[in-house]
């Protein structure tokens, strides 16, 4: 199956600071990135689907101006927490897809990003 | 707005039992359903996947059901180990957009 990178696996950020994750396409193109977070104990929410070379379409609720992502791309799309503080510590974790033509096939996802932010 | 449910959300069962997950989705228009699991603190590791022109997938001792008129897939692991230990969870993609929508995951445990 299609090969999804994400970087870094767990990250411990001073409050106030910035982080930014990595998410990469290995084997394939992804012209289509999606962005979830998962709290403890609870399911995967949708935070922003991203398009490469256009701007990310956030889900309802979510702070665009907190979550900036970046899909410049056809391989990297990048989710930077701004000013973190320790209510946006979570379980992050990305998908990509190649083409729409192909989101009736399986759905592969990154290992995920442990943030912690102290 | 589609939602996706899973009961129970947690079982323990004995070594070698017969288990059934159980996953509902209010709205039957959808691309496909994904049954997933996740070790704790980990990612996801995609298990089976059914077209909505599909009623079943098997993988091993995984067999995988879907009933879109209803809304309802289940899970069905056969002879259960305690390596099946994970929180598994399904997903749909509702409509043409590629996002996957949730359940809340069941949390399956298995004594040896």
């Amino acid at each position: 199956g299609a090969v999804v990178s994400q970087h870094p696996s767990r990250v411990i950020c001073k409050s106030g600071t910035s982080v930014k994750i990595e998410c990469r396409s290995l084997d394939f193109q992804a012209t289509t990135m999606f962005w979830y977070r998962q709290f403890p104990k609870q399911s995967l929410m949708l935070m922003a689907t991203s398009n490469e070379g256009s701007k990310a379409t956030y889900e309802q609720g979510v702070e665009k101006d907190k979550f900036l992502i970046n899909h410049a791309s056809l391989t990297l799309s990048t989710l930077t927490v701004t000013s973190a503080h320790p209510e946006d510590s979570s379980f992050y974790i990305c998908s990509a897809r190649d083409r729409p033509a192909t989101w009736g096939t399986e759905a592969f996802f990154g290992q995920g990003t442990r943030l912690t932010v102290v | 707005k589609q939602e996706v449910t899973q009961i129970p959300a947690a079982l323990s069962v004995p070594e070698g039992e017969n288990l059934v997950l159980n996953c509902s989705f209010t709205d039957s228009a959808i691309y496909n359903l994904q049954w997933f699991r996740q070790d704790p603190g980990k990612g996801l590791t995609s298990l089976l996947l059914i077209q909505s022109s599909q009623r079943e997938q098997t993988s091993g001792r995984l067999n995988a059901s879907l009933d879109k008129s209803s809304g309802r897939s289940t899970l069905y692991i056969a002879a259960s180990q305690p390596g099946d230990s994970a929180t598994y969870l399904c997903a749909v993609i509702a409509g043409n957009t590629g996002k996957l929508i949730f359940g809340q995951g069941t949390t399956l445990q298995v004594k040896p």
